[in-house]
């Protein structure tokens, strides 16, 4: 079993349309949870990171992690073409003693004008 | 906010040469710095991970003599993929982490597409 599933996609949805990302995960010690977007041929940047569960909430995107399900989403409200991208979730915690991140496959969007 | 610059962007070289790939975290501290391969339709591999002045560590299956990775300092690190092969051929991206931040500061590079004739 890999430590994080993300489904790859693609996810096609029309314009303004909200969109919900997920991925499930297996290790327990994972505190810090992170969505990065990536456009083609580019490195992957930053969305958004949540320590522990919880919702976050940044403009039109709103991160939710649920530790007891070991489940984590993101939910773009009112999407637009320009979040046409990769969504990579990752997550991080102890592993042997030094932080580790372990990413997810991406899940590719396609928000269709 | 912070940034990595990652050169070149893009490489086409002869098998058995070599090529070198930069990263520079251009306004923060990098205390450890990633790097990574991508495969299309595929996760981020880590490929090994260094800390500034010591040795990289590697991740299972990846060849240090062939991946020589320099971190000199906290801002500066170099990937060299030594007597490059067409199966080498891959998207290849560094990522730095923030001092400060050192749970979810994880910046990228731009990435860089290398490919071997």
């Amino acid at each position: 079993q890999k430590e994080v599933e993300q489904d790859p996609g693609p996810l096609s949805v029309p314009e303004g349309a909200i969109v919900s990302l997920n991925c499930t995960y297996s290790n327990s010690a994972f505190q810090y949870f992170m969505w990065y977007r990536q456009y083609s041929r580019k490195g992957p940047e930053l969305l958004m990171y949540t320590y522990s569960s919880g919702n976050k909430e940044d403009g039109r995107f709103t991160a939710q992690v649920d530790k007891s399900s070991k489940y984590i989403s993101l939910f773009i409200r009112d999407s637009q073409p320009s979040d046409s991208a990769t969504y990579l979730c990752a997550m991080s915690g102890n592993s042997g003693g030094y932080q580790k991140v372990t990413f997810g496959t991406g899940t590719k969007l396609q928000v269709i004008p | 906010g912070a940034v990595v610059s990652q050169h070149p962007s893009r490489v086409i070289c002869k098998s058995g040469t070599s090529v070198k790939i930069e990263c520079r975290s251009l306004d923060f501290q990098a205390t450890t710095m990633f790097w990574y391969r991508q495969f299309p339709k595929k996760s981020l591999m880590l490929m090994a991970t260094s800390n500034e002045g010591s040795k990289a560590t590697y991740e299972q299956g990846v060849e240090k003599d062939k991946f020589l990775i320099n971190h000199a300092s906290l801002t500066l690190s170099t990937l060299t993929v030594t007597s490059a092969h067409p199966e080498d051929s891959s998207f290849y991206i560094c990522s730095a982490r923030d001092r400060e931040r050192t749970n979810y500061g994880y910046t990228f590079g731009s990435g860089t597409r290398l490919t071997v004739v």
